[in-house]
């Protein structure tokens, strides 16, 4: 298996819902990511795990909030969103440091979300 | 961190080959060049890595100069398929990596 798999693909949420974001990879990588991306933009990193453990936030509200329950799936809850959070959320791993000693990325295909 | 500059747009036709270059002047001694390729609404693909000189893979061959402070992504023979929005990447920092405004590539008939 060389894929990561997102799901849901799309989601549709009101601003009082709570919801989740899955994302699953059975590589053995051992980092996990989630970016956000707004149409016509680059995606912009949010979170990053390393060996299950949070290493990076990059200024993320807190209405987002990142899990990883295993070495595997990577969690994103979502609370009390706003309309400008939709665009599509973006999960990677990479078995190594990205773009060092041969290493990079591998995407999932993404959840598009929309905020109402 | 590593910052890439690359064209924002660029126009070709079907058949012909086609070359981006990226510019990473802070380039690190252990950073790799990977090429990613995205399409709307899906996540980016990653097309080839290189280090240094020339990597050839079966969609695309990469140039690096012996500076590496810049590379070329060469597509040969595109087609309307190949449309898409192309990032250059270099190497990740403390678990970061950034993505640049990338390439719009259009390819008409």
């Amino acid at each position: 298996d060389t894929e990561v798999t997102q799901t849901p693909k799309h989601l549709v949420m009101g601003m009082t819902n709570k919801k989740s974001l899955k994302c699953e990879q059975h590589m053995g990588h051992r980092a996990m990511y989630w970016y956000k991306q707004k149409a016509k933009k680059p995606p912009e990193l949010m979170f990053v795990y390393s060996y299950e453990k949070l290493s990076i936030n990059e200024s993320v509200p807190s209405r987002f909030s990142p899990e990883c329950p295993n070495s595997s799936l990577l969690n994103l809850h979502l609370h009390a969103l706003q309309p400008e959070d939709s665009a599509l959320y973006l999960c990677a791993s990479s078995q190594g440091l990205v773009g060092r000693d041969g290493y990079g990325y591998t995407f999932g295909s993404g959840t598009r979300l929309t905020v109402v | 961190l590593a910052k890439t500059t690359q064209p924002i747009s660029m126009d070709s036709y079907e058949g012909q080959e086609v070359n981006i270059t990226c510019s990473h002047n802070n380039i690190a001694t252990n950073d790799y060049i990977t090429w990613y390729q995205q399409f709307p609404s899906q996540g980016p693909r990653f097309i080839i890595q290189g280090y240094k000189t020339k990597v050839t893979n079966e969609v695309a061959s990469l140039f690096i100069p012996a500076d590496r402070k810049s590379s070329t992504l060469s597509l040969p023979r595109v087609s309307l398929s190949d449309t898409a929005v192309y990032y250059c990447l270099v190497g990740e920092r403390d678990d970061k990596i950034i993505f640049g405004k990338g390439t719009r590539l259009h390819i008409l008939p």
